[in-house]
């Protein structure tokens, strides 16, 4: 089974701190991303990356900053940390899908990392 | 801009009963995918819709898509409690080099009463 580990499950910051938060997934996927959800908001992209040292920007990408230096490994950062970005974080990893014709696109998700900024 | 709207956002149900929560999408796509989540759990995939008149089922889900309609539908036959969770339709719907990027709906919370 593809795992996807989120390495704090509820953390609480003070506005200002810098925050981190891991995930690392066991499948080999290229693809990984990171979503934040927020009551009647959904899921939202944040940052998602298709390789080693790779990034784009998702939806709402303002106040985040991304990392990838190994490809296990999805690090998200909160430079420094505000109210608003008190919401559940959710990182996802699924394989390439274009020209190979094998894979769904299908995402995996880790449990989620609840952040309270005080 | 792209949207996906999921329809409705609440329900609550008897057990037994019949129900359909809609998916609709804005823009051309034939890469449909459901999930569940449980309070305070992540989302766990449940059927995954790759080609027009796609239909999956599993148990008492069934789930369906009409690419040229832009519409998913998920149906629940003879709900029971278990099935109580909130239900996220997403649609790839961006053209990326290295392959999909989801948008999702804002997601349907159901009720499944004994």
């Amino acid at each position: 089974d593809v795992k996807v580990t989120q390495s704090s499950r509820y953390l609480v910051k003070r506005t200002g701190e810098k925050v981190f938060l891991e995930c690392v997934q066991d499948m080999d996927h290229e693809n990984m991303f990171w979503y934040r959800q927020d009551p009647g908001l959904g899921l939202r992209l944040i940052y998602f990356s298709y390789d080693v040292k790779m990034k784009e920007k998702g939806d709402i990408p303002e106040g985040y900053s991304v990392s990838r230096e190994k490809k296990e490994r999805f690090s998200l950062i909160l430079e420094s940390a505000s109210t608003n970005q008190t919401s559940m974080y959710l990182c996802a990893s699924s394989l390439i899908t274009i020209g190979t014709g094998k894979n769904t696109g299908e995402l995996f998700f880790g449990e989620g990392s609840r952040l309270t900024v005080l | 801009e792209l949207k996906v709207e999921q329809n409705p956002l609440f329900l609550s149900m008897q057990e037994g009963k019949n129900y359909t929560i809609y998916c609709n999408y804005s823009t051309t796509s034939d890469r449909l995918y459901w999930y569940r989540q449980d309070p305070g759990k992540s989302l766990e995939s449940l059927f995954v819709l790759l080609s027009n008149g796609a239909v999956k089922q599993e148990g008492r889900l069934m789930a369906s898509l009409d690419t040229k309609a832009r519409l998913s539908t998920l149906h629940i036959t003879a709900a029971v409690h278990d099935l109580s969770a909130t239900y996220f339709c997403a649609v790839d719907m961006r053209e990326w080099n290295a392959g999909n990027m989801l948008t999702f709906g804002g997601g349907t919370r159901l009720m499944v009463k004994p």
